[in-house]
């Protein structure tokens, strides 16, 4: 079954780090795009970025470049999204999702999702 | 960025009622359109992708036309598990690829 597996919820303070996961199984982790997404009450859903395994090549929309850091261990199938110094307003579900098709070029079809990770960020 | 505006924000239909939902791009995204469901608690899940084509497991029930900058999504005999929220998403261009707002469709 192909499956990608987030870590679990997490609630920081304001200023700490933190590093969450996202595993894929049951298909060759390398070839495929990963995205991270983030989904608030107010903003909806948003892409993050993206990253190919394969070679890390990472791509940041606008409002999250130098907000995240977007990483990928293809050892060991997972992909990670980071941060730094946590802000309240980064409270929300962030979502991990593989393309759906093998692709040098990021198609923008996401068809496998992760189950989501809950972040809270609260003083 | 192309905003994605999805309308109406809540539909209230009875069950097997036929349903219409739609999507509009502030500019055009070809076929680039793909909707997602998403239920409580659950991710999104893929639907349709390139404007009109289902993803692997999803019923017949289920239909996406459009291109350019207008796009729907219908539902024929709504069932009882289809009560969720639509999100249209434009892949047409990046960064960043966008969604629009969402329409829930609720039990009447």
């Amino acid at each position: 079954e192909v499956q990608l597996v987030q870590s679990g919820a997490e609630v920081k303070k304001p200023g700490e780090s933190l590093k969450i996961s996202c595993q894929g199984s049951g298909y060759t982790f390398s070839n495929y795009w990963i995205a991270w997404l983030r989904q608030t009450p107010g903003k909806g859903l948003e892409w993050m970025g993206i990253i190919y395994p394969l070679d890390s090549e990472t791509k940041y929309s606008p409002p999250f470049h130098r907000q995240v850091t977007i990483s990928a261990d293809k050892s060991v199938n997972t992909a990670y999204l980071q941060w730094d110094t946590l802000k309240a307003s980064d409270t929300a579900i962030y979502y991990c999702a593989r393309e759906i098709d093998m692709a040098t070029l990021p198609l923008g079809v996401f068809d496998i999702w992760g189950q989501g990770t809950l972040v809270t960020v609260s003083s | 960025e192309i905003v994605m505006t999805q309308s109406p924000a809540t539909l209230s239909v009875s069950p097997g009622e036929r349903v219409t939902l739609s999507c509009r791009a502030s500019q055009s995204v070809s076929s680039n359109l793909a909707w997602f469901q998403q239920k409580p608690g659950q991710a999104p899940r893929l639907f349709i992708y390139g404007a009109s084509t289902r993803a692997t497991g999803v019923p017949a029930r289920f239909s996406g036309s459009g291109s350019g900058t207008d796009f729907t999504l219908t539902i024929n005999s709504l069932q009882s598990e289809d009560f969720a929220i639509y999100y249209c998403q434009q892949y047409n261009l990046w960064p960043p690829w966008t969604f629009g707002q969402g329409t829930k469709v609720e039990i009447k």
